[in-house]
């Protein structure tokens, strides 16, 4: 069974500069979840879907980010315009049905550096 | 607002040593509690879901047990091993798909 994937890896980018993130969740998943995790915090919720709806997104701030599962299958996190405190690394993760008891399998995620 | 703590922050341990970390939650609302360990340059790998107080789960070393009336969970590891070092996530289900994860402990082991 073929992994979360996520790309790009690495990505350095100046304040007020746009990034995009992609994710292809493991296939059948139908619930695929977005993580920002900044160095000494725990992984933060920013949005999960359910095939291609949203399911929560209360801590996304929306002001400069956006995503999108369209067809519910791929997913893509923007940021537009970044700021410094958006240095962190971005994972994406997804679950056959979002139920409590499933684990979540990961992506190796994207590390931002903001300049 | 929901929080989930972990201790220690970090622990520093010889190879051989048998150790154990916490996991805070709160006591309400309980659906689940996962445990993750995540290794510098991968991906976060899932070790145990537990759904019942008095659980206890085993994967060869790393062992976990759960209490729910009093929130908290315990993962211990074994005599531990270099390629144990890696920071160790728990994560607490509420009702409607909420999952909040705690801030890690972060383990090195030293051969």
């Amino acid at each position: 069974e073929a992994g979360v994937a996520q790309s790009p890896r690495y990505k350095i980018i100046e304040k007020r500069q746009s990034v995009a993130f992609w994710c292809n969740p493991i296939s059948g998943h139908a619930t695929l979840y977005w993580y920002q995790q900044i160095l000494g915090q725990g992984p933060k919720l920013l949005i999960q879907f359910q095939n291609n709806g949203v399911v929560d997104d209360s801590q996304l701030p929306k002001d400069r980010f956006s995503a999108e599962r369209l067809k519910g299958v791929d997913s893509t996190l923007k940021i537009q315009p970044a700021k410094l405190e958006d240095s962190a690394v971005y994972l994406c993760a997804s679950s056959p049905t979002g139920a409590s008891n499933q684990p979540q399998h990961f992506g190796d995620g994207t590390r931002l550096s903001i300049l | 607002i929901l929080n989930v703590e972990q201790s220690p922050q970090s622990l520093h341990v010889q190879e051989g040593d048998s150790t154990n970390f916490t996991c805070s939650f709160p006591s309400s609302n309980f659906y689940a509690l996962h445990w993750y360990r995540w290794e510098t340059a991968k991906s976060p790998e899932a070790l145990f879901v537990m759904t019942l107080n008095g659980d206890e789960k085993k994967k060869g070393r790393i062992s976990a047990t759960l209490n729910t009336k009093e929130g908290y969970s315990y993962l211990y590891i074994k005599g531990s091993q270099p390629e144990d070092s890696a920071t160790y996530l728990c994560a607490f289900n509420t009702g409607g798909f909420k999952t909040i994860f705690g801030a890690g402990t972060r383990l090195f082991v030293k051969a």
